[in-house]
């Protein structure tokens, strides 16, 4: 069976500091897909990044980037710089590959941005 | 490009009453999927189409919901009748296709309160 774990339910910052989301997952597949989403308050979950297992290459995209260590099974997600429209709740999640395969979402970490 | 359209965004109902929720995918995109996403949690899914038929259900109670996608297109979920644990956001997702790679662009959600 598959689980994610995101141990941090809420997180406040302050504008411009940099935070990082932890995002801990199981499996016993060697391959897989993990994402990262964000729903902001109006509800739709958007797209962040979606990683395969062999690819272990840290990712930036702007201010966002993402950490991926296989060895502890763990998909840390970091704002830098962090802006208050950043604020939502960021969701990890993990899919085996192949057809039929459900989404595993962990149960997400509410993140506030204060000005 | 226009999103994925849902329809109510909100619904109040009493238990043991029934409801239904509308969807209409991203053009073009053959896999849609009902998320419940209860408050507090990630999304869990419900059920999976591919075109019009199931390819995952696994997780829908079906002693109370049903879904259906006709022509392929749009999908309703239904329930009835409902219960207080009910009470949550469904979500629709749709993607171009059933690979796990495939990314998930989800709609806005119908929020249920059963009272």
């Amino acid at each position: 069976a598959q689980k994610v774990t995101q141990a941090q339910t809420e997180i406040s910052v302050v504008e411009k500091e940099d935070v990082t989301l932890d995002c801990v997952y199981e499996t016993r597949d060697t391959t897989y897909y993990l994402f990262w989403y964000k729903q902001p308050p109006s509800g739709e979950l958007v797209f962040l990044i979606r990683r395969n297992s062999f690819d272990e290459q840290n990712e930036i995209s702007g201010r966002y980037s993402w950490n991926f260590q296989k060895s502890t099974s763990s998909f840390n997600f970091t704002i830098t710089a962090s802006q208050v429209v950043d604020s939502a709740v960021y969701f990890c999640a993990l899919r085996m590959p192949g057809s039929a395969r459900q989404l595993t979402f962990g149960s997400g970490t509410q993140l506030t941005v204060l000005p | 490009e226009a999103g994925v359209a849902q329809s109510p965004r909100y619904k109040i109902i009493e238990k043991r009453q029934s409801v239904a929720f509308w969807c209409n995918p991203i053009s073009g995109h053959a896999t849609l999927y009902w998320y419940q996403q209860i408050l507090g949690q990630g999304p869990k899914l419900l059920i999976q189409f591919q075109n019009n038929g199931v390819v995952d259900d696994s997780q829908l109670p079906k002693d109370r919901f049903s879904a259906e996608r006709l022509k392929g297109v749009d999908s309703t979920l239904k329930i009835q009748p409902a219960k207080l644990e009910d009470s949550a956001v469904y979500l629709c997702a749709s993607s171009l296709g059933d690979s796990s790679y495939n990314e998930q662009f989800f709609g806005p959600g119908t929020r249920l309160t059963v009272l």
